[in-house]
């Protein structure tokens, strides 16, 4: 069974201009997450969708950052205008239904903002 | 405001010996806890977890000790392997809201052959 597809893998891009990361969860997995990985603060949740609906969004930084999951199979972050300090390596990770804990992570994408 | 603390950034231990990492929280809501580990360019994979009803949950070489009263668990690894080289991340969990996880900054094992 194919895991989580993150895409691109790595995305190197210059101050101001707009980043979309892509994300393909697990198939009938109906919970989907977006973290961003920093030293100083781990593993951040952004936002969290179920059953395509985003739930909570008090995560993401600013209102540069927006996701969307117009389908149970993609989801989208988008950071416009992208900023230096927005460079981080950001996870998506989904959730089967039911009362269950654990998540499964994609590779990551690596975003470098020069 | 940091939840779930690891306070140790990274540990050096000999193979063959015990590997313990610590992991402290916050919120006494808490009832469920994970260790994800991570190898570089991947995305954490689940290890190992606890429920607060437990003190302690064995897996093979992973054991996580659970301390409620402190608010602190443990990851051992014994024996530790050169394989178990990776980012170690405590996630926790509260039993209100969707079971979304808290996770901390990482601490950095190398198992020095």
């Amino acid at each position: 069974d194919a895991g989580v597809i993150q895409s691109p893998r790595h995305e190197v891009t210059e101050m101001g201009q707009e980043v979309t990361l892509r994300c393909k969860p697990i198939s009938g997995h109906n919970s989907l997450f977006w973290y961003r990985q920093t030293m100083m603060r781990g593993l951040e949740l952004l936002i969290y969708f179920n059953n395509n609906v985003p739930i909570d969004d008090s995560g993401m930084p600013e209102d540069r950052f927006s996701a969307k999951m117009p389908n149970a199979s993609f989801s989208t972050l988008k950071i416009q205008p992208s900023e230096p300090r927005d460079s981080a390596v950001y996870f998506c990770a989904s959730r089967p239904e039911g009362r269950t804990y654990e998540q499964y992570f994609g590779p990551g994408t690596r975003l470098t903002v020069t | 405001d940091q939840q779930v603390k690891q306070n140790s950034p990274s540990l050096s231990v000999q193979e063959g010996r015990i590997s313990i990492l610590n992991c402290d929280y916050t919120n006494s809501m808490f009832d469920y806890f994970l260790w994800y580990k991570k190898y570089p360019a991947e995305g954490p994979t689940f290890l190992i977890s606890i429920s607060s009803i437990k003190d302690k949950n064995e897996d093979g070489r992973f054991t996580v000790f659970l301390n409620k009263s402190a608010k602190h668990l443990s990851l051992h690894i014994v024996p530790s392997q050169p394989g178990d080289s990776a980012v170690y991340f405590c996630a926790a969990s509260a039993p209100t809201g969707a079971n979304n996880l808290f996770f901390g900054t990482g601490t950095r094992l190398t198992v020095i052959p």
